[in-house]
């Protein structure tokens, strides 16, 4: 598609609970991007990927947090065991190159932990 | 990735050019300057990105300067839209992470 499709746009768990969030990249994007944004506060980066190939993983929590890309399917951000310091907006973005190009943006899943 | 910094705040009147700072003194040579903004809580809107000279697009002109080390950007007429976050991020060209570094933005209000 013509834009970075993120599902769902709001996602509740109780604290403990599993959450998965998609991500459908723009079609021909070789590289897809997940950040969180806490409260209207800055992003931090999460994880990219290079196809279905992990290219960077360097701001994924060590536990709890995982991802993956597979072909001819969206793009996946899965957290385990949630905590309220969870509850964020999880964006994920794709690009058709990583040199020189820029990022796209999906509009977030808002996660809210209760 | 280098630092940035914005000023946290802005005023521009409805229908006039609105100019947006951004100092980068520790750019790296292969380092591009981006811009993007966010809108309410919508995903960051890219805007437009440059290396050493100035850039136009049907969004907005950046103008870096000679030595790098600051940019601006301008919206040329500005509309109620156009009030958002305003980010500036400088990124690095090549192999390696390429992830986009948000600082705090600059949050432009645009007035009637």
């Amino acid at each position: 598609g013509e834009e970075v499709a993120q599902t769902p746009k709001h996602l509740v768990r109780g604290e403990g609970q599993k959450a998965k969030l998609y991500c459908a990249p723009i079609k021909g994007h070789s590289y897809v991007f997940w950040y969180q944004q806490v409260l209207k506060n800055e992003f931090k980066f999460l994880i990219s990927f290079q196809n279905e190939n992990v290219f960077d993983e360097t701001g994924m929590p060590k536990e709890r947090f995982s991802a993956k890309c597979l072909p001819n399917s969206p793009c996946s951000l899965e957290i385990q065991a949630t905590k309220l310091e969870d509850s964020a907006v999880y964006f994920c973005a794709s690009a058709e190159e990583a040199i020189n190009q820029p990022q796209h943006f999906g509009d977030g899943t808002r996660l809210s932990i209760l | 990735d280098a630092k940035t910094t914005q000023p946290p705040s802005m005023d521009c009147a409805e229908g006039r050019a609105a100019n947006l700072p951004c100092n980068h003194s520790t750019i790296s040579g292969n380092e591009y300057v981006y811009w993007y903004r966010q809108i309410h809580s919508q995903g960051p809107q890219y805007i437009i990105h440059g290396l050493k000279n100035n850039e136009t697009n049907e969004m907005a002109s950046l103008i870096i300067t000679e030595d790098r080390k600051s940019s601006t950007l301008i919206l040329p007429h500005a509309t109620l839209r156009d009030t958002a976050v305003y980010y500036c991020i400088v990124s690095v060209s090549g192999a390696g992470s390429y992830q986009l570094t948000f600082g705090k933005g600059t949050k432009l209000s645009v007035i009637p």
